[in-house]
């Protein structure tokens, strides 16, 4: 099975800074015939389901702001938040859908404001 | 408009019995694959299972085969998450969630359903 971990577990950022939370995946999920990374990133607010951010690793999801995006490939991916908001304070959460299930998680970072 | 409607909160003892749903609108029930994820309190999101609803064809994580039961009723567009014996690990929100393309589970899900709360407590 295919593990997720990301990193930091947790992290502080100004108000207009710049926030990045790295995934890494026990293998690749790149899939060589359509040249795609089977990972997505989702966003929970407090009391909130998840909240799909991103997919196919970089595509940004309908209506997320444009601060938000995804990048990376193979094994190494990076959520990016350009200018972090207020409203951004979340548990971020990658997870691959490459192999058969299970399709696991990361275990989260938790976004706070500095 | 898709959307994942679930049951409401729940209060068992240890041993007993439970089923929550997932009612979904909005698009042919059939046709997409609906996965349960389960987040215990303070914690991380733990992928439990898939199931199809036009064939009922199921795939679960090594971690819940055979803790739990996943089904479908296509009749009224409803998945199901069940317990013939909960403890009080099995405490925890239980999400409902729909992958994006049909007839695929090799995607993202999207959208969530609300949640269903489980407190399992003696």
């Amino acid at each position: 099975d295919i593990v997720m971990t990301q990193s930091p577990d947790s992290l502080a950022v100004p108000l207009g800074e710049r926030a990045t939370i790295s995934c890494k995946s026990s293998q690749s999920v790149l899939y060589r015939s359509n040249n795609r990374n089977y990972l997505a990133w989702y966003q929970q607010k407090p009391g909130q389901p998840p909240n799909l951010l991103i997919y196919w690793a970089s595509t940004r999801e309908s209506g997320v702001p444009d601060r938000f995006s995804g990048s990376g490939s193979g094994t190494d991916f990076t959520l990016t938040i350009s200018s972090v908001q207020a409203e951004d304070v979340a548990v971020y959460y990658c997870q691959q859908y490459y192999t058969t299930p299970p399709y696991a998680f990361g275990q989260g970072t938790k976004l706070e404001i500095k | 408009e898709v959307q994942l409607v679930q049951s409401g909160a729940e209060v068992k003892k240890p041993g007993e019995s439970l089923k929550i749903s997932c009612e979904c609108s909005g698009y042919t029930f059939s046709n997409y694959w609906i996965a349960w994820v389960r987040q215990k309190p303070g914690q991380g999101l733990e992928w439990m299972g898939i199931i199809y609803p036009g064939d009922s064809d199921t795939r679960y994580s090594p971690s819940f085969e055979g803790q739990v039961t996943i089904s479908a009723d296509k009749s009224i567009n409803t998945a199901y998450l069940q317990w013939s014996s909960l403890k009080a690990s099995d405490t925890a929100m239980y999400y409902c969630a729909r992958h994006s393309s049909a007839g695929s589970h090799y995607n993202w899900i999207d959208p969530w359903g609300q949640g269903t709360l489980v407190t399992v407590s003696s």
